[in-house]
């Protein structure tokens, strides 16, 4: 089964910051990645889906990046609304995994 | 407007059953993959299941696979998950979530969520 790690657990970033999370698959998924955000209480948000494209209505301040184990979902210019858990998910043919998560949190 | 709603949720004792339902709308629901992904409590996102548009293939995770049944009925526009021998550590808020990609031969992405139905795990 392909593990995705993530990095780092908890980030604090202040409004304005730019911001980047790595997520490491344990082998080669090319590019099907996708990056999902969380606030509490609420069922997540799809950011970004095959490692760099936007998904629809979503800002332009996410970006994604990478490919094969390597992946980066940068934030540039951090706003409060940014405030929640992303995860990313590899998408691998008929089975999905997530990443552990990494909650952001608003200085 | 794509919508999904989740019912069904309970709390059963350990080593019983409970099924899960998802109704859709806004979309035809036979042209996406769809699936099921659940959130312990405090904990994240773990993937359950999977079924193709045609429901000719499903997927399931490891922690699942052989205890969990994911069906659809496209004509009733309705996911299912049917669980038996169910465990303390199944208890979670199950989601019921839309595939993005149309007619897609793998599974791909989520793009719409359910509100989720919670399952409790107890005796």
């Amino acid at each position: 089964d392909i593990q995705m790690t993530q990095s780092p657990s908890t980030l604090s970033a202040s409004v304005g910051d730019r911001v980047t999370i790595t997520c490491r698959a344990s082998q080669s998924i090319s590019s099907w990645l996708a990056w999902y955000q969380q606030k509490p209480g609420k069922a997540p948000k799809l950011l970004i889906y095959e490692a760099s494209n936007l998904q629809s209505g979503v800002p332009s301040r996410f970006s994604g990046g990478g490919s094969g184990t390597e992946f980066t979902l940068t934030i540039n210019g951090v706003q409060p609304d940014d405030s929640a858990t992303y995860y990313c998910q590899q998408g691998n043919h008929y089975f999905f995994t997530f990443g552990q998560g990494t909650r952001l949190d608003i200085k | 407007e794509e919508q999904l709603v989740e019912s069904g949720g309970d709390l059963v004792q350990p080593g019983r059953s409970l099924r899960l339902s998802c109704a859709a709308s806004g979309f035809t629901f036979g042209d996406y993959a769809m699936h099921w992904v659940r959130q312990a409590p405090g904990k994240g996102l773990e993937w359950v299941s999977g079924i193709t548009g045609n429901g000719g293939t499903r997927g399931y995770a490891d922690s699942v696979r052989g205890r969990f049944t994911i069906s659809r009925d496209n004509g009733k526009k309705s996911l299912f998950l049917q669980m038996n021998n169910l465990r303390p550590d199944d208890t979670a808020l199950y989601y019921c979530v839309k595939d993005r990609e149309i007619r897609g031969v793998y599974f791909h992405y989520m793009d719409v969520w359910g509100k989720g139905t919670a399952v409790t795990v107890s005796s």
